[in-house]
């Protein structure tokens, strides 16, 4: 049982590339979530899903987009990376509203825009 | 709207000392609160949550809705101990998203 499994784990772009952060699940999990985390502000929501084919901004939603065509997958796009975008960016996943286990956690990825 | 703050970036205590991890939270309705911990090079797994009052690694978390706080205490610190915490809340909104604080940065001396 992996968990969630995010790819790739590290990945520097310059400016104006574009890019696409993997998340899958292999635990039947409808909500998923992508966060990034940057020092100080701890991690702040960028996009989520409650379901497959369904998706909804977050707190930080400007600079990207996602994706879930299949449960286990939750695809976060970077269409023109920024220097602002330097960040790890976490997904998690949830089995259920009431969050009876918490979050899961996939192991992260670290972004670099120069 | 719903937020959650954590003032300590950084707690350093002696190992066996007492800690206290502050968290506050402003939210309209009726709260549900998580602690989650971060090991060095790990991802983020949860701690422990208000409404299991349970006891995890020695950690305790009370909910008191008169000051707005879910503090994370522990008697006596172990080396093994120091990570990165964060105070998260629950939302009841349609997506149930957690809303973290900045965390806190615990390191444990011998």
């Amino acid at each position: 049982n992996a968990g969630v499994t995010q790819t790739p784990k590290f990945r520097v772009l310059k400016t104006g590339q574009s890019m696409t952060l993997l998340c899958a699940q292999d635990m039947n999990h409808e909500y998923m979530y992508w966060y990034r985390q940057d020092p100080g502000m701890g991690l702040r929501l960028i996009h989520y899903s409650v379901g497959e084919g369904t998706t909804a901004k977050g707190e930080v939603p400007d600079g990207y987009n996602v994706s879930r065509l299949k449960k286990q997958n939750f695809l976060l796009g970077l269409e023109s990376a920024a220097p602002s975008q330097t960040s790890v960016y976490f997904c998690a996943s949830s089995l259920n509203k009431a969050h009876q286990r918490g979050y899961t956690f996939g192991s992260g990825t670290r972004l670099t825009v120069v | 709207a719903q937020r959650v703050t954590q003032p300590e970036k950084l707690l350093s205590v002696f190992k066996g000392a007492p800690v206290e991890l502050k968290c506050n939270y402003s939210y309209s309705g009726s709260p549900e609160l998580f602690w989650y911990v971060q090991y060095s090079r790990q991802r983020l797994q949860l701690l422990l949550r208000h409404i299991s009052r349970e006891s995890i690694k020695g950690f305790t978390a009370d909910l008191n809705k008169g000051e707005t706080s879910f503090h994370l205490k522990k008697p006596f610190a172990q080396e093994e101990d120091s990570a990165m915490y964060y105070c998260a809340l629950r939302s009841n909104n349609a997506g149930n998203m957690l809303t973290f604080g900045g965390g806190t940065r615990l390191m444990v001396k011998p």
